[in-house]
């Protein structure tokens, strides 16, 4: 079975741009969850989707948003980059949504802001 | 919300020998318990869990265990070897409706020859 895929892998943005992050899931997972990775703060949760609904999200600015298609696919925005926002960001999906569900991450995408 | 602290965060050993990393978490409400390990370049992957209402786990050369009523657990890994070298993280969550993993800072591990 094909695995966490992210798409780009590695991003360098400006500081006022917006950017979109891709995530496929693996088939027939369900849900989604979005991470942010950082040396100082670890690793952070973001949101997490599930039947195209969010039905959790972690404290981060409003900046930051997501969304889930019908097909599980995952996107998240980050609006107004800022400095800070340079990161590892990293999706994890799995077969539903409920704590004790194995949760598999793909290999992130590496955002500069510069 | 669920604070989990993770020690040592780095850890050094010879190959063979085993590497223990010990995590707490305040939230009493939590009861599942991933351990992730990442190497350079890569996403975190599952290495072992274990839900709450099981005291230890093992797989080959890696075990868990966990104390409910101090708020933590543990990872073992025996036999050591050079690729066992990676950051290791441990994590918490509990159920509700939505899945969130609350993760440690993480420990370097380094297995020398």
């Amino acid at each position: 079975k094909a695995g966490v895929t992210q798409t780009p892998r590695y991003l360098i943005k400006t500081r006022g741009q917006q950017v979109t992050l891709s995530c496929s899931p693996i088939s027939g997972h369900r849900s989604v969850s979005w991470y942010q990775q950082t040396p100082g703060q670890g690793l952070q949760f973001l949101f997490e989707y599930f039947s195209e609904t969010q039905r959790n999200k972690g404290n981060f600015p409003g900046r930051f948003s997501g969304r889930q298609f019908s097909n599980s696919r995952s996107e998240m925005n980050v609006s107004t980059l800022e400095l800070g926002d340079s990161a590892l960001y990293l999706c994890a999906s799995s077969f539903s949504s409920g704590s004790g569900e194995e949760q598999y991450f793909g290999p992130g995408t590496r955002l500069t802001v510069t | 919300g669920e604070n989990v602290e993770q020690h040592p965060s780095t850890l050094s050993v010879q190959e063979g020998d085993s590497a223990v990393i010990k995590c707490t978490y305040s939230d009493s409400a939590s009861n599942y318990f991933p351990w992730y390990k990442q190497e350079l370049g890569k996403g975190p992957q599952l290495i072992i869990d274990i839900r709450s209402n099981v005291g230890e786990k093992k797989d080959q050369r890696i075990a868990v265990t966990l104390n409910k009523t101090a708020k933590h657990f543990s990872l073992h890994i025996t036999e050591t070897q050079p690729e066992d070298s990676a950051v290791y993280f441990c994590a918490a969550s509990k159920g509700n409706s939505g899945y969130a993993l609350n993760f440690g800072k993480g420990t370097s591990l380094l297995v020398t020859p």
